[in-house]
C-alpha cells in the first residue's frame, strides 16, 4: 500500500532563516506531487505541483520554492522565511485516478 | 471567479441530523469530483471520490454531481459527533491533472 511521509510535524523558524520541508512517498511510481498551504481558517493554498522529477509548476508567487530531486521525493524550501509564511504545510500525492492523499502536515510558525 | 466555492460555514447540526454540504465550480472541464474530510491539526482524508455526474453511496454518507449546474453535494445521514470536522470538496479537469479544492465547510455535531 502506498504511504505519504512528511516531516517535522512541527517548527518554529525565526523571521529571515531558511526552511525545508521534506515528503517522502513509498509503494508507487511516478505519482503527482503537490505542496499545498492552509492558513489558519481557510481552505487549502496549491503551491507547487509535479509531474515527474524535475518538473515543478508554481502556482502562486512568494518566496517559497519546489524541488523534486527524486521521484517520490519532494522538497519545499525559502531561503528567508517571512511571519506571512506562517501556516499548515500539507505534501500531497495522486496517481492516475483523480484524488489526491495527504500527508499529516507541518505546522510551521514564524516568529 | 474562484474555480471551486463553499460556504465556510460554521454549520452546527444535532445528532441525528440529516447535514447538507455544497459546493460549486466555475470550469465545464472538472470531470473528477472528491470529498475530504479534515480533522483539527490533521491532513485531509478521502471520504468520497465521483467521475461525472451521478449520486454514490459510502455508508452514511452520499455525493451527488450535478453537471450541468457545476453543484456538487455531500450528504451525511444520522450524524455522529465524530463527524464534527471541515469537508473540503476538491475538483480535477483529468485523472493526472492538479486538484482544485473548496475552502471547506466547519462541520459540529452536538450531542
Amino acid at each position: 500500500s502506498q504511504t505519504i511521509h512528511q516531516w517535522p510535524a512541527t517548527l518554529v523558524q525565526p523571521v529571515g532563516s531558511p526552511l525545508s520541508l521534506e515528503c517522502t512517498v513509498e509503494g508507487t511510481s511516478n505519482p503527482n506531487l503537490y505542496w499545498y498551504r492552509q492558513a489558519a481558517g481557510r481552505g487549502l493554498q496549491l503551491l507547487f505541483y509535479s509531474v515527474g522529477i524535475g518538473q515543478i509548476s508554481s502556482e502562486v508567487p512568494q518566496n517559497l520554492s519546489a524541488s523534486r530531486p527524486q521521484d517520490r521525493q519532494f522538497i519545499l524550501s525559502s531561503k528567508k522565511l517571512l511571519l506571512s509564511d506562517s501556516g499548515f504545510y500539507l505534501c500531497a500525492w495522486s496517481w492516475g485516478i483523480g484524488e489526491a492523499f495527504f500527508g499529516q502536515g507541518t505546522r510551521l510558525t514564524v516568529v | 471567479q474562484k474555480e471551486v466555492e463553499q460556504d465556510p460555514g460554521p454549520l452546527s447540526v444535532p445528532e441525528g441530523a440529516i447535514v447538507s454540504l455544497n459546493c460549486t465550480y466555475s470550469n465545464s472541464a472538472f470531470q473528477y469530483f472528491m470529498w475530504y474530510r479534515q480533522y483539527s491539526r490533521k491532513g485531509p482524508e478521502l471520504l468520497m471520490y465521483t467521475y461525472s455526474s451521478g449520486n454514490k453511496e459510502d455508508g452514511r454518507f452520499t455525493a451527488q454531481v450535478d453537471k450541468s449546474s457545476k453543484y456538487i453535494s455531500l450528504f451525511i445521514r444520522d450524524s455522529q459527533p465524530s463527524d464534527s470536522a471541515t469537508y473540503l470538496c476538491a475538483t480535477a479537469k483529468t485523472s493526472y491533472d492538479k486538484v482544485i479544492f473548496g475552502p471547506g465547510t466547519s462541520l459540529s455535531v452536538i450531542p
